[in-house]
C-alpha cells in the first residue's frame, strides 16, 4: 500500500497563476483533509470531505477550492495564487471522522512569487 | 484559533533523558491525539487517548489526560536522537465537529 500520496512535491508559481494539487489514498478511507502548515504554526484545515462527492470548509478556506469526484482522490485548487498562499500543504485521510487516526501524505511545498 | 496549544515550544535534551511536553485545550473533547513530524515530512500518528481515559502507554510513550484541567502530557522515556522531531496534539470538539484542530507543536531536539 502506498498510503497517502501527493503530487507535485514542489511547485513555484507566479502571482495570479492557477494550479491543482492532487491527493490520492489507497486505504478506502471515507474522510480526506487538506491542511496548510506555515512556519511556527500548527496545521490549519483548509477543506475536508466526509465521503465521495462531498466537501466542506475548514478553518482557512478562502482562495482555495476542492473536489472529491472519486473516493480515493481529493483535489485542492488555487484559482489565482497569492504570495500569502506560500506554504507547505498536507493531505490526510481517515477511515472515520475526527475521532480516528489520520494518515498524512508527504506534503507539497508551494512558493508563490 | 487553535484548540490545542503545546508547551514548551522548544525542548532540548540529552540522549537517555526523558522528554515531557504538554497540551492544553479550551473546550470539551471526545479524544486527543499526539502526532510526530520529522523535518520535511508529513505527520505520523503516535497515540490516541479518549476523554474517559486518564493514561495510555505505547512503548516508550506515556500519555496522560486531565479533562478537569483540559490538558494532556506526552512523556517520552529514555529519549534517542531519532526522537528529534516536532510533536503536535490534535483535538476534536465533543459537539460532533468533523474539524480536527492541531496545536503549534513542540520542537524536540535530542542530542546524542
Amino acid at each position: 500500500n502506498a498510503g497517502v500520496t501527493q503530487t507535485p512535491k514542489f511547485r513555484v508559481l507566479k502571482t495570479g497563476q492557477s494550479m491543482t494539487l492532487l491527493c490520492a489514498q489507497d486505504m478506502n478511507h471515507e474522510y480526506m483533509y487538506w491542511y496548510r502548515q506555515d512556519p511556527g504554526m500548527g496545521l490549519r484545515l483548509i477543506h475536508y470531505s466526509v465521503g465521495e462527492g462531498t466537501t466542506a470548509k475548514g478553518e482557512v478556506p478562502d482562495g482555495y477550492n476542492v473536489s472529491r469526484l472519486k473516493k480515493q482522490n481529493f483535489l485542492l485548487g488555487l484559482e489565482s495564487a497569492a504570495p500569502s498562499q506560500t506554504s507547505v500543504y498536507f493531505c490526510a485521510s481517515s477511515r472515520q471522522g475526527v475521532t480516528d487516526t489520520q494518515y498524512f501524505g508527504p506534503g507539497t511545498r508551494l512558493t508563490v512569487l | 484559533s487553535q484548540q490545542g496549544e503545546e508547551d514548551p515550544q522548544a525542548l532540548s535534551i540529552q540522549e537517555g533523558e526523558n522528554a515531557t511536553m504538554n497540551c492544553s485545550y479550551k473546550t470539551s473533547i471526545n479524544n486527543l491525539q499526539w502526532y510526530r513530524q520529522n523535518s520535511g515530512r508529513g505527520l505520523v500518528h503516535l497515540i490516541l487517548i479518549r476523554s474517559n481515559e486518564r493514561e495510555k502507554h505505547s512503548g516508550r510513550l506515556r500519555v496522560t489526560l486531565d479533562t478537569s484541567k483540559k490538558s494532556s502530557s506526552l512523556l517520552i522515556t529514555a529519549s534517542r536522537a531519532a526522537d528529534t522531531a516536532s510533536y503536535f496534539c490534535a483535538t476534536d470538539a465533543s459537539g460532533g465537529s468533523y474539524i480536527p484542530t492541531f496545536g503549534r507543536g513542540t520542537s524536540l531536539i535530542v542530542h546524542p
